[in-house]
């Protein structure tokens, strides 16, 4: 356990489904990340939750749309995915004062299967 | 352009020494950090390189060249368990990650 919880940890959903994926920390950080991980490829950074502002990659559809109700807890909404969505998705989150690196702690993924 | 390159694949022997090599362009840099990942799991935190050397943390070591943009990990007396993936990223002038790929690393008896 790493104090960083995703659910569900696998879905298959059609494209045109409605679903959310769920992440959790309770190492009281502050910043949160959504990434994609995808099969011989770079993580991607999706969204970012940091010092109560949002930072989002321009290149992510909008069918992605991620929720942050508070600093513990993330939500990434699917809607009318592709196949080519189909990837692992990774949350973090991180401790940041707005300067510096910052390591950050994954949970252990939602693998998202799109038909 | 931003990049990080790192080998795709590698095997080794259960006890033996491994190099994992990390070459990386960024816009500015700031420093390397080292993940660890095994399957089906959370990538893991193993180090952060930001002054050039060797940095020593039991049998992991995490080396660092700014002049040269190259990094490398080195795994001794490798176990079963190291087996994973390895994920190698670089900070940009404003700290934002710029990720490789990921190393497979397998480990034969």
């Amino acid at each position: 356990e790493t104090g960083v919880t995703q659910t569900p940890r696998h879905l298959v959903m059609g494209m045109t489904n409605k679903k959310s994926l769920k992440c959790e920390q309770h190492l009281g950080h502050n910043a949160m990340y959504w990434y994609k991980q995808s099969a011989k490829k770079p993580l991607e950074l999706m969204f970012v939750y940091s010092l109560e502002e949002r930072v989002e990659n321009n290149s992510v559809p909008s069918r992605f749309s991620p929720e942050c109700p508070n600093s513990s807890h993330l939500f990434l909404h699917l809607h009318t995915l592709q196949p080519e969505d189909s990837a692992l998705y990774l949350c973090a989150s991180s401790q940041t004062d707005g300067s510096g690196a910052n390591v950050l702690t994954f949970g252990a993924g939602s693998r998202l299967t799109v038909l | 352009g931003q990049n990080i390159d790192q080998p795709t694949e590698m095997t080794a022997t259960e006890g033996a020494i491994v190099q994992i090599n990390c070459t990386y362009q960024t816009s500015g840099f700031n420093g390397l950090f080292w993940y660890q990942q095994h399957a089906g799991e959370a990538p893991t935190f193993l180090s952060y390189n930001v002054l050039d050397g060797l940095e020593e943390k039991g049998r992991f070591s995490s080396f660092l060249s700014r002049s040269k943009g190259y990094s490398y990990l080195l795994l001794k007396e490798l176990q079963m368990k190291d087996s994973a993936s390895y994920l190698c990223a670089g900070t940009d002038s404003n700290y934002q990650l710029i990720w490789g790929a990921g190393t497979k690393l397998i480990i034969k008896p």
